[in-house]
């Protein structure tokens, strides 16, 4: 089955520091979504992309994230300026044109703010 | 605003036994909902789903579930629950094609 890929699995950075996470959709899918889990809660939606364009974003998503799709193949999420409180797990998620509802997802990133 | 329950944030079961995890959501209209599981270290996996039609719907790995509008429930259930079962159950119910999860179950088997 293809996979959605994300990378790095960790990351440790420094609050105040910049991460991107970054993530490979399935090839022919054209929705792109991001969701975190801090730990202990809920799969939280933050954002959906779609033709090159934020579609919906949640009251989490300010102005320290932003997404892109810097090519034919990646999708990341940028957080300006990391808090302590953006520790979580991040997914990233795509789905096809056709099949919208079915969403596939990726592994994970472990985002750690010191 | 829709929502999604799971009542029970641990089960354990013994390897053999039936399982049911239970669901009830909030949502105006006809809802989408979702099972998905988590094992440690994996990443959001699909096990079934129900738009519309059967109300009971078959997924991967021998679970099903059953949806019951009269009583707002999602209840994912497997007839003879496997050690490799153990990981955590989130339902979802979709709004505007963005999942809106429970706080999930964590399941656990005896041998």
């Amino acid at each position: 089955e293809p996979e959605v890929t994300q990378t790095p699995s960790h990351q440790v950075t420094q609050m105040g520091q910049e991460v991107i996470l970054r993530c490979v959709p399935i090839s022919n899918h054209l929705y792109f979504y991001w969701y975190r889990q801090i730990l202990g809660q809920k799969v939280e939606f933050l954002v959906s992309f779609y033709n090159n364009e934020i579609s919906e974003k949640s009251e989490i998503f300010d102005d320290q994230f932003s997404v892109e799709r810097p090519d034919g193949s990646n999708f990341t999420l940028k957080i300006r300026s990391t808090k302590l409180e953006d520790s979580a797990m991040y997914f990233c998620a795509s789905s096809s044109l056709t099949n919208n509802e079915k969403l596939f997802f990726g592994s994970g990133t472990q985002l750690s703010v010191l | 605003a829709q929502s999604v329950t799971q009542p029970d944030i641990h089960i354990t079961v013994s390897e053999g036994a039936s399982l049911e995890l239970r669901c009830n959501y909030s949502y105006g209209a006809t809802p989408y909902l979702f099972w998905y599981v988590q094992s440690p270290g994996q990443g959001l996996q699909l096990l079934l789903k129900y738009f519309s039609g059967d109300t009971l719907v078959q997924g991967i790995k021998g679970f099903e579930a059953e949806f019951k509008r009269s009583q707002s429930s999602f209840n994912l259930r497997k007839p003879s629950v496997h050690w490799s079962d153990a990981a955590e159950y989130f339902c979802a119910v979709v709004n505007t094609g963005k999942l809106i999860f429970g706080q999930g179950t964590t399941l656990q088997v005896k041998p």
